[in-house]
């Protein structure tokens, strides 16, 4: 089976604009999770979801929202970006209560 | 509250074996475990359950204490391609959704 892909592997964004990243997790995973990886706060749950509902969120402002379509794949989207949120955001997805697969994920940069 | 990984790094080198540690002081259901590479993805190493059960690699081997809340990941005979940073990443409850804390990561380095 493929792996988890992420679009775009790389962007480059200014204070104010908004973002979104996409996500396609592997064939048959239902779950899809978001994390954010930064130096300073290290890998941090953003939010999931399962079968288009959002199921769980993280401790993220509202500025860090999602979706889910009906194949699975998923969308983040930031809006009015500031400099503190470039990062690597990472997506996962998961089949069942067992291990969870992480895409290559996209690379933030807010200047 | 993330759990608490020990030690925070490490160097060793090739054929030498290595133990990390992570604490949580939450009561889990499970504990993943993976290795992350300078530029890369987190790769799934190992997840262990509450009631013993166990999935991962061959060669990686790890153990979970219930009563304590704690997992250790063992690296024996440590090869080149083992450095990297492991995350311990915990859940708190079965079928909660698929939401995991992370630890704050163990370098590890292998010397040849």
């Amino acid at each position: 089976k493929a792996g988890v892909t992420q679009t775009p592997r790389y962007l480059i964004k200014t204070r104010g604009q908004q973002v979104t990243l996409s996500c396609s997790p592997i064939s048959g995973h239902r779950s899809v999770s978001w994390y954010q990886q930064t130096p300073g706060q290290g890998l941090q749950f953003l939010f999931e979801y399962f079968s288009e509902t959002q199921r769980n969120k993280g401790n993220f402002p509202g500025r860090f929202s999602g979706r889910q379509f009906s194949n699975s794949r998923s969308e983040m989207n930031v809006s009015t970006l500031e400099l503190g949120d470039s990062a690597l955001y990472l997506c996962a997805s998961r089949e069942t209560t067992y291990e969870q697969y992480f895409g290559p994920g996209t690379r933030l940069t807010v200047t | 509250q993330q759990p608490v990984q020990s030690p925070q790094a490490v160097i060793l080198r090739e054929g030498e074996d290595a133990v990390i540690n992570c604490s949580s002081s939450k009561a889990l259901y499970s504990v993943h475990w993976y290795r992350q590479k300078h530029g890369e993805a987190p790769v799934f190493l190992m997840i262990l359950l509450k009631g013993g059960e166990q999935k991962g690699h061959e060669k990686i081997s790890a153990s979970f204490n219930e009563k304590k809340q704690q997992s250790s990941l063992y690296l024996t005979a440590s090869q080149l391609s083992y450095s990297g940073t492991y995350f311990c990443g915990t859940e708190k409850a079965y079928n909660a959704g698929n939401m995991l804390t992370f630890g704050g990561g163990t370098r590890l380095m292998v010397k040849p």
